[in-house]
């Protein structure tokens, strides 16, 4: 079955350091994939995605995202944390969600 | 881009009622989509609405409850019909164009006593 999964509910992460919120999916072919983010009691707000092309692209915040077609992965990833940075964060894949990775960010 | 425009923002409404949100684009969409969201938790696929034909619902959601109406490319509807608290959930209303990222409003809070 097709699925995208997020394998953490929640990532603790000190100010200034680097941050990776992980995902993975099983989707035949060659799937769009995107980061969207959501910020408490705001709506979803798109971050990166990946279409075709280099494997590391670059979206909204200082976000980046790596996908690897071998580890069927789409890692989020930001160099420095900023508590700003906290929120609820969703992985999709061709109209599937993930569960979500609530991102804590502390100073 | 795409800008769209959820209302209401927030209802309390009494169980048995039915309440119709509206969403409403900034510019022609093809497709429409309405999810249901539990706070803090994934967002679930209700129905797929295209101008022009029936909405397409997910497993777990029919029409008699989720009365879906797309009269033009800018404008849907989403009834929730018969509330029971289980319906207490977030809204939202979302617009793709072709494979592109997808837009979301606000979402609609709905509690149901």
């Amino acid at each position: 079955a097709q699925s995208v999964a997020q394998p953490e509910d929640q990532v603790n992460v000190a100010e200034g350091n680097p941050l990776t919120v992980k995902c993975t999916y099983s989707v035949s072919g060659n799937p769009y994939l995107f980061w969207y983010v959501q910020y408490p009691n705001r709506g979803l707000q798109f971050l990166l995605k990946y279409i075709t092309g280099d494997n590391l692209v670059k979206g909204s915040y200082g976000f980046e995202a790596e996908f690897n077609k071998s580890q069927t992965s789409f890692h989020l990833k930001k160099p420095s944390a900023l508590v700003s940075d906290s929120a609820l964060y969703f992985c999709a894949v061709e109209g599937r969600w993930g569960a979500g990775t609530k991102l804590i960010i502390k100073p | 881009s795409a800008v769209i425009s959820q209302k209401p923002s927030r209802d309390i409404c009494q169980r048995g009622t039915s309440l119709t949100i509206q969403c409403q684009v900034d510019s022609q969409v093809t497709m429409m989509f309405w999810y249901r969201q539990q706070p803090g938790q994934s967002l679930t696929l209700i129905a797929t609405a295209n101008q022009g034909s029936e909405a397409t619902y997910e497993s777990g959601f029919v029409i008699d409850k989720f009365p879906i109406s797309r009269p033009n490319l800018t404008f849907s509807t989403l009834t929730v019909s018969n509330m029971s608290p289980e319906d207490s959930s977030i809204y939202l209303c979302s617009v793709r164009t072709g494979v592109t990222e997808a837009f979301f409003g606000q979402g609609t809070r709905l509690t149901v006593v």
